[in-house]
């Protein structure tokens, strides 16, 4: 089945600096590729997704970038703010599976 | 918000005993997908559902049950619990089942956290 790797576990940043999250998967059929923000008590929250058609996907402040060759993709946060901290995992997914998920990146940003 | 709906919020129990999750889909979704998050596993994709049928399983225990029901809500049933089971179980929907398409934003409860003691 599909395999995800994310690193790294844990990301410190100052505030106002850029923020890079990257996994890599092992299926090259997988087709899909969210990314997801989980705060503390909560579920996760879908932040951004892209589709494996498309190389690069931007939304205000956050930014994903796919290499299908390579297997990976990445999560990029500019501008870092106080609330940008959570735990952010990167998921993959191949026609009717189940998503796969990371195993999470903490992100500390810090004052 | 979500518009997920996953109760009870905490359930608390012995080994050996049974226990039911519920999870109330956004309106307007058919699908509903339940994955448990543990420490050491993260989060670990259990069983889908589309529109009353099964469409997708992943690393469910025969241990562990599942139904949509015709409202679209679901139920996840855990039994003979053990000590190992205790996870936060996170219930997520979808408009579109997800298929050969790839797509589809799930969107999640805040979960039900289970303590097996």
């Amino acid at each position: 089945g599909e395999n995800v790797e994310q690193h790294p576990s844990t990301l410190s940043v100052q505030e106002g600096d850029s923020a890079v999250i990257k996994c890599t998967y092992s299926d090259s059929a997988s087709n899909y590729f969210p990314w997801y923000k989980q705060e503390l008590g909560k579920g996760p929250q879908l932040i951004i997704d892209i589709r494996s058609n498309v190389g690069e996907k931007k939304d205000q402040r956050i930014a994903v970038t796919l290499n299908k060759t390579a297997k990976h993709f990445s999560l990029h946060i500019t501008e870092t703010q106080p609330e940008d901290s959570a735990v952010y995992f990167c998921a993959a997914k191949r026609g009717a599976d189940g998503l796969t998920f990371g195993k999470g990146t903490h992100l500390i940003i810090q004052p | 918000d979500s518009g997920v709906t996953q109760t009870p919020k905490h359930l608390i129990t012995a080994t050996g005993q049974r226990v039911t999750l519920r999870c109330s889909p956004r309106s307007g979704d058919l699908s509903v997908y339940w994955y448990q998050q543990s420490l050491d596993q993260g989060l670990q994709f259990l069983i889908q559902y589309y529109n009353g049928e099964e469409r997708a399983k992943g690393n469910i225990l025969e241990r562990f049950s599942a139904q949509q029901f015709p409202d679209l809500h679901s139920e996840l049933n855990l039994s003979s619990l053990e000590l190992g089971d205790s996870a936060l179980y996170f219930c997520a929907s979808s408009v579109n089942s997800g298929g050969a398409g790839g797509g589809g934003a799930l969107h999640f409860g805040n979960g039900t956290r289970l303590t097996v003691t």
